[in-house]
């Protein structure tokens, strides 16, 4: 069964140092998408992506934060300068255009955590 | 702004008996609800979802009820099996294709053998 697969599973990194985080969708959904998890709480959306462009962002996703499909298959979130609060599970999910209410499909996430 | 909430945050249950998890939403556009399962270090798993035109939604031993005057939904397991045990998350979305899913801070489910 096709899924979404997301590398690494965990990252360290230093405060004020780049991550990208990568995810590769399910090969025929159209909407990407990147949440993320601080331990302890709930499930938070920071972008949507449709037809290689944001669709819809939070408020979480300031100037810090950008998204790339770079090839027919990569989605990327990077972060370029890090900082201890980004520390977090980040999760990549996807899902088919055309079929609305379709539900998304999330990647097992990464692990990033900023020292 | 908790426009879902899961104001249980655990539930214990033995083997065989019903779960209910519950779930309340605040906006009235939501159209579409959904459930999913969480094991530690793995990703959300859809598990069901119902349509806000829908009162009940059932596959196999899960059946989500709508209560929409009351903003309202519940998840029922039954029978309830140790694999189960889980953080199960409520979330909602909009009247929109691509759109974010809304999360509720999630329960965690504990059935016991």
């Amino acid at each position: 069964e096709p899924e979404v697969t997301q590398t690494p599973s965990h990252q360290v990194t230093q405060m004020g140092q780049e991550v990208i985080l990568r995810c590769v969708p399910i090969s025929n959904h159209l909407y990407f998408y990147w949440y993320r998890q601080i331990l302890g709480q709930k499930v938070e959306f920071l972008v949507s992506f449709y037809n290689n462009e944001i669709s819809e962002k939070s408020e979480i996703f300031d100037d810090q934060f950008s998204v790339e499909r770079p090839d027919g298959s990569n989605f990327t979130l990077k972060i370029r300068s890090t900082k201890l609060e980004d520390s977090a599970m980040y999760f990549c999910a996807s899902n088919k255009a055309g079929v609305p209410y379709n539900e998304q499909f999330f990647g097992p996430g990464t692990r990033l955590t900023v020292l | 702004d908790q426009q879902v909430k899961q104001n249980s945050p655990s539930l214990s249950v033995q083997e065989g008996r019903i779960s209910i998890l519950n779930c309340d939403y605040t906006n009235s556009m939501f159209d579409y609800f959904l459930w999913y399962k969480k094991y530690p270090a793995e990703g959300p798993t859809f598990l069901i979802s119902i349509s806000s035109i829908k009162d009940k939604n059932e596959d196999g031993r899960f059946t989500v009820f709508l209560n929409k005057s009351a903003k309202h939904l519940s998840l029922h397991i039954v029978p309830s099996q140790p694999g189960d045990s889980a953080v199960y998350f409520c979330a909602a979305i909009p009247n929109q294709a691509g759109t974010a899913l809304i999360f509720g801070k999630g329960t965690t489910l504990s059935v016991s053998s």
